[in-house]
């Protein structure tokens, strides 16, 4: 596609839910990255792919977080028993893999919010 | 770990003067530097990339320069514009991670 998908834009959930995120990369982009925005908080990093396989997953928060990645294309990031403290933006970015690093695009986000 | 630091956190400016962002990261050992603007609500839109082997990058208004050995970079953006009000974040990507570090930001508000 010409931009970062993700969907959906907006999830409001009860305390206790799972919910599923998506994203679907920059055609072609190796490389993915799911960041957690708080409201007034920096950007939290929680997991890289390169391709399928993500070599670094001990930035999300907690067990209740997976994410995964499917073809190389769309990652999934799934929240299990939410709880009011996993409200965020969450957001997903892709890159050109390779040496240097290719210049990094993000989606608009998909905002969550547990009740 | 790399610490990035953005300096100052907000800044309001008139309409037509020149905006001054700076950038600060503890280790020098990246791969490049992305300056980002976020607007409210929005996700992140990448404004320039700096190799670590670049001193500089222009793109219209904005000019990013990059000093590696004193962990620097500063982004102008010239004759501001009530529509260049935003978040605007650094990132940085050491060589030894594949992650970028973000700042805080910096806050701006042009006004009319």
């Amino acid at each position: 596609g010409a931009g970062v998908s993700q969907s959906p834009s907006n999830k409001v959930t009860e305390k206790g839910k799972d919910v599923e995120l998506r994203c679907d990369p920059i055609s072609g982009h190796t490389a993915l990255y799911w960041y957690r925005q708080s409201l007034g908080q920096g950007l939290e990093f929680l997991i890289y792919f390169q391709g399928n396989s993500a070599p670094d997953k001990s930035g999300l928060p907690s067990d209740r977080f997976s994410a995964e990645r499917t073809g190389g294309s769309v990652s999934t990031l799934t929240i299990q028993r939410t709880q009011q403290e996993d409200s965020a933006v969450y957001l997903c970015a892709s890159s050109s893999g390779g040496a240097p690093p290719g210049e990094l695009f993000f989606g608009e986000g998909s905002r969550l919010t547990v009740l | 770990k790399q610490e990035v630091t953005q300096i100052p956190a907000a800044l309001s400016v008139p309409e037509g003067e020149n905006l001054v962002l700076n950038c600060s990261f503890t280790d020098s050992a990246i791969y490049n530097l992305q300056w980002f603007r976020q607007d409210p609500g929005k996700g992140l839109t990448s404004l320039l990339l700096i190799q670590s082997s670049q001193r500089e990058q222009t793109s219209g208004r904005l000019n990013a320069s990059l000093d590696k050995s004193s962990g620097r970079s500063t982004l102008y953006i010239a004759a501001s514009q009530p529509g260049d009000s935003a978040t605007y974040l650094c990132a940085v990507r050491r060589v030894s991670d594949y992650k970028l570090s973000f700042g805080a930001g910096t806050t701006v508000t042009v006004r009319a």
